[in-house]
């Protein structure tokens, strides 16, 4: 399984564009990189996903570099509710691989 | 799409009695499911991962006569914490994923154990 690291914590401001990238060198073939976020107390929530390039949704944009060995979740204009925990993982559900979870990013936003 | 319900949503019992927590997958068919098991200020911690109709795959270190993980149907599996103490107090969170969701596993709300 591929092993991720991300910064153990981030701060940003209300309104500014905010770049988490993690690194995962050991990514293999059929792995699919996948963002989740977490609240406190709460579920983690899908944020988006994608294999290769770039992966746009209504909340974020992925960008992977050729090599996958990287990816970084974009979030645009940053609210304080956006203030949680960012987890990137690595898999391949299809050969019934789980997903390990790292220790994820602590975004903070501030007013 | 792509809910996942527990129940319960929090739970208090005695050091010594059985808990179960449900997971169901309330929108697709969830041919895998993950329990994971999350302390205060740490990230998740796989416990197992179930495959319907098959036995549960524990991670190192999980007692799986302790932590029983039946995954009867593509919509339901269960975690009974057996002989709970106070140790195993903690908030658990189980996934589903499915063949026509891809590569994605979704999360439940979680459950809050606490043993006294």
């Amino acid at each position: 399984l591929a092993k991720t690291t991300q910064p153990i914590s981030m701060d940003s401001y209300e309104g500014q564009e905010v770049n988490i990238t993690c690194s995962h060198n050991n990514i293999a073939t059929n792995d699919y990189i996948t963002w989740y976020q977490q609240f406190p107390s709460q579920g983690p929530r899908f944020i988006i996903q994608g294999y290769k390039t770039k992966v746009t949704n209504e909340v974020a944009s992925l960008f992977i570099p050729a090599d996958r060995k990287s990816s970084t979740l974009s979030l645009p204009r940053v609210s304080l509710s956006d203030t949680a925990v960012y987890y990137c993982l690595v898999g391949d559900i299809d050969y019934g691989q789980n997903f390990v979870f790292g220790p994820g990013t602590r975004l903070s936003v501030l007013p | 799409g792509a809910v996942v319900s527990q129940h319960p949503s929090w739970v208090i019992c005695k050091s010594g009695t059985s808990v179960k927590i449900e997971c169901r997958s309330l929108d697709f068919q969830a041919t895998t499911m993950f329990w994971y098991r999350q302390f205060p200020k740490q990230s998740l911690m796989l416990m197992a991962t179930s495959n319907e109709g098959s036995k549960a795959t524990y991670e190192q270190g999980v007692e799986k006569d302790k932590f029983l993980i039946n995954h009867a149907s593509l919509t339901l599996s269960t975690l009974t914490v057996t002989s709970a103490h106070p140790e195993d107090s903690s908030f658990y969170i189980c996934s589903a994923a499915g063949t026509s969701l891809k590569e994605t596993q979704y999360f439940g709300p979680g459950t809050r154990l606490l043993v006294l």
